[in-house]
């Protein structure tokens, strides 16, 4: 069974502070999926940044960045500079690709004060 | 959220009554998915479905609760006789494409039982 981890459960900061968001993940799976995804005030979810297990390659895209470590089982997410619309849920999911069905976590309340 | 669909936004039902949700894909798209967040258990999967076909309904209550997607027109999440213990959103996600991993969600249904 496939479990996800999110201990944070809420995060507070100022502005233009950077925000790291931790995820532990459990998967017997030699092939599966990462993903983060963010929840706003509005409740929409919207999809941020996938990552293939087979791929560690950390990358940046923006003022996001994300540390995937296979060793660890861990996919930690960072938002540089905050900004106040950052503010809102982020949730850490797994899929497995025999049926992508997403397990989350059980979410991190980001709140950016200005 | 990659054309993916849903209504209603709202939905108001008395206890006992039946909910219809509603999920379009992207026309041409085959392959739904049904996620229900309640307050306090975060988000979990329902069903899987693709056309005519439900694949995995492992996350559904065994009781009121059914899904489908007929081959034409959107799937449809009914409940039967709600409880106030449905009060939740419902996302219906979608993946851009066949055996796609990333899933993109719809606005989401928010269902008050009084």
């Amino acid at each position: 069974a496939q479990k996800v981890t999110q201990a944070q459960t809420e995060i507070s900061v100022v502005e233009k502070e950077d925000v790291t968001l931790d995820c532990v993940y459990e998967t017997r799976d030699t092939t599966y999926y990462l993903f983060w995804y963010k929840q706003p005030p509005s409740g929409e979810l919207v999809f941020l940044i996938r990552r293939n297990s087979f791929d560690e390659q950390n990358e940046i895209s923006g003022r996001y960045s994300w540390n995937f470590q296979k060793s660890t089982s861990s996919f930690n997410f960072t938002i540089t500079a905050s900004q106040v619309v950052d503010s809102a849920v982020y949730f850490c999911a797994l899929s497995e690709a025999r049926d992508y069905k997403l397990s989350f976590g059980a979410g991190t309340t980001v709140t950016v004060r200005a | 959220n990659a054309g993916v669909m849903q209504n209603p936004r709202h939905l108001v039902r008395r206890r006992g009554q039946e909910a219809r949700l509603r999920c379009s894909p992207m026309k041409g798209h085959s392959h739904v998915y049904w996620y229900r967040q309640l307050p306090e258990e975060g988000l979990k999967f329902m069903v899987y479905l693709q056309k005519e076909n439900i694949i995995d309904e492992s996350g559904m209550p065994k009781e009121r609760f059914s899904a489908e997607f007929p081959k034409e027109g959107p799937s449809i999440l009914r409940i039967q006789q709600v409880v106030r213990g449905d009060s939740a959103a419902y996302f219906c996600a979608s993946p851009p494409a066949p055996n796609q991993e990333t899933q993109y969600f719809g606005p989401g249904t928010r269902l008050l039982v009084l």
